[in-house]
């Protein structure tokens, strides 16, 4: 099992830009979630979703969009990158809700310049 | 406001020497509570998980103790190894609110021989 697979490991975008970062897990978890990782924070909570179809929004969501079409992929948009979204983004899931064992990707190291 | 505290902020210690991190936390209602170590370019991977009835609970060299009247928590480490060497994440979870899981910043342990 390769678990959470994101991608890209590593991306630049200018200010403006569009992109998506993909999130494919292989555990048939039913809850997935995206969060962010800034220099000495805390990780914050960007969308969860519960199921295919289900999608909610965490504690930071502004400038993003998730879609959930399938219980394996959960993608993270940005439309618009702005310098604020410069940050480390790590996808996760689990079998059950926010609380239990999450299992996480590698992470997407993200600048926008 | 529900927040997660972690100190030391960082931490240098020789090989085979043991450490103690601590956790400190507001967030209620109180579900459960878990460590995660995070090594340097990957996701973090849970350690261990503690509910509120229990005081203390071991992986290996890895033991997390919780005291729930006081909320605090500790991850205590011995006989350290290198691969020791990355940063721990302490994570509550609360059964309510758009912040179900609040995340500390991190102590970021260095084993050195």
């Amino acid at each position: 099992n390769a678990g959470v697979t994101q991608t890209p490991k590593f991306r630049i975008l200018k200010i403006g830009q569009s992109m998506t970062l993909q999130c494919a897990q292989d555990m048939n978890h039913n809850y997935m979630y995206w969060y962010r990782q800034d220099p000495g924070m805390g990780l914050k909570l960007i969308y969860y979703s519960v199921g295919a179809g289900i999608t909610d929004k965490g504690e930071v969501p502004n400038g993003y969009n998730v879609s959930r079409s399938t219980t394996e992929d959960f993608p993270l948009r940005l439309e618009l990158a702005a310098p604020s979204q410069t940050s480390v983004y790590f996808c996760a899931s689990s079998r059950r809700g926010l609380g239990t064992e999450a299992f996480f990707g590698q992470g997407t190291r993200l600048t926008v310049v | 406001k529900n927040q997660v505290e972690q100190s030391p902020q960082s931490l240098i210690i020789l090989e085979g020497k043991n450490c103690t991190l601590q956790c400190n936390y507001t967030v209620s209602p109180f579900s459960n509570l878990r460590w995660y170590k995070q090594d340097t370019g990957r996701g973090p991977v849970s350690l261990t998980i503690m509910t509120f009835s229990e005081n203390t609970k071991s992986n290996g060299r890895y033991t997390a103790t919780l005291d729930a009247d006081t909320k605090q928590s500790s991850l205590h480490i011995t006989a350290s190894q290198l691969s020791d060497s990355a940063s721990y994440i302490c994570v509550v979870s609360s059964n309510s609110g758009n912040t179900p899981l609040v995340f500390g910043k991190g102590t970021r342990l260095s084993v050195i021989a």
